[in-house]
């Protein structure tokens, strides 16, 4: 199975400060058809996951264009270029091109 | 906009059996692929399995493989994991959610395995 190693597992940051995540895939994450299917999700506290970002960089609709996902081969990066509070939360790298499908181990934004 | 309702969580016996549904609405249901995942208490997620548009193509998680079967009724724009054989490391939220394209996600539904 296709390992995502994120890091750091704990990233506490000072309200209107950047941020950035760390996801390290054990893997090529290359699908046959050259694309790369990787996605960033965030899982606000008691609530169900929402995703952010996918194929490395892709915004989904609704996101503050604050969160920006970058990388390619095996190491990608999601960054917050201001946090807010509503930020807090776990965020998740995940790969949809191998199955069966996995996620990193989640880092927790909390706000200093 | 997508809404996607599952039910059917609980408490089991280890080695019982739960059914949980999904209830999608506002998509077209039956162009997306769908997945269930699973979180257990205070951990991280993991990818449970999936199934094509016309269901005639499902993947399993290895350590669920055998033991649940996810199915889907396009006429009734709902999904479906028939869960047997519970162990107590099943315990958790399942979510269903739509595998490619947007990124829908319920609320979620919780099964506790326990005796």
């Amino acid at each position: 199975d296709v390992v995502l190693t994120q890091s750091p597992l704990a990233l506490p940051v000072t309200l209107g400060q950047p941020a950035s995540i760390s996801c390290r895939s054990s893997q090529s994450l290359v699908y046959s058809d050259g694309y790369i299917y990787l996605s960033w999700f965030q899982q606000r506290p008691g609530q169900s996951p929402r995703r952010l970002i996918y194929q490395i960089s892709n915004r989904d609709s609704g996101v503050p264009d604050r969160f920006s996902g970058s990388g390619s081969g095996t190491e990608f990066t999601l960054k917050i270029s201001r946090v807010e509070a509503e930020d807090v939360g776990v965020y998740y790298c995940m790969q949809q091109t191998r199955w069966p499908y996995t996620f990193g181990q989640g880092t927790k934004l909390e706000i200093k | 906009e997508a809404q996607l309702v599952e039910s059917g969580g609980g408490l089991v016996q280890p080695g019982g059996s739960l059914r949980l549904s999904c209830e999608v609405s506002g998509i077209t249901f039956e162009n997306y692929w769908m997945s269930w995942v699973r979180q257990a208490p205070g951990k991280g997620l993991e990818w449970v399995a999936n199934i094509r548009e016309d269901g005639r193509e499902i993947n399993y998680v290895d350590s669920v493989r055998g033991r649940f079967t996810v199915s889907r009724d396009n006429t009734k724009n709902s999904l479906y994991l028939q869960m047997n054989s519970l162990r107590a490391d099943d315990t958790a939220m399942y979510y269903c959610a739509t595998t490619f394209g947007p990124g829908y996600w319920g609320q979620g539904t919780l099964v506790s395995v326990s005796s």
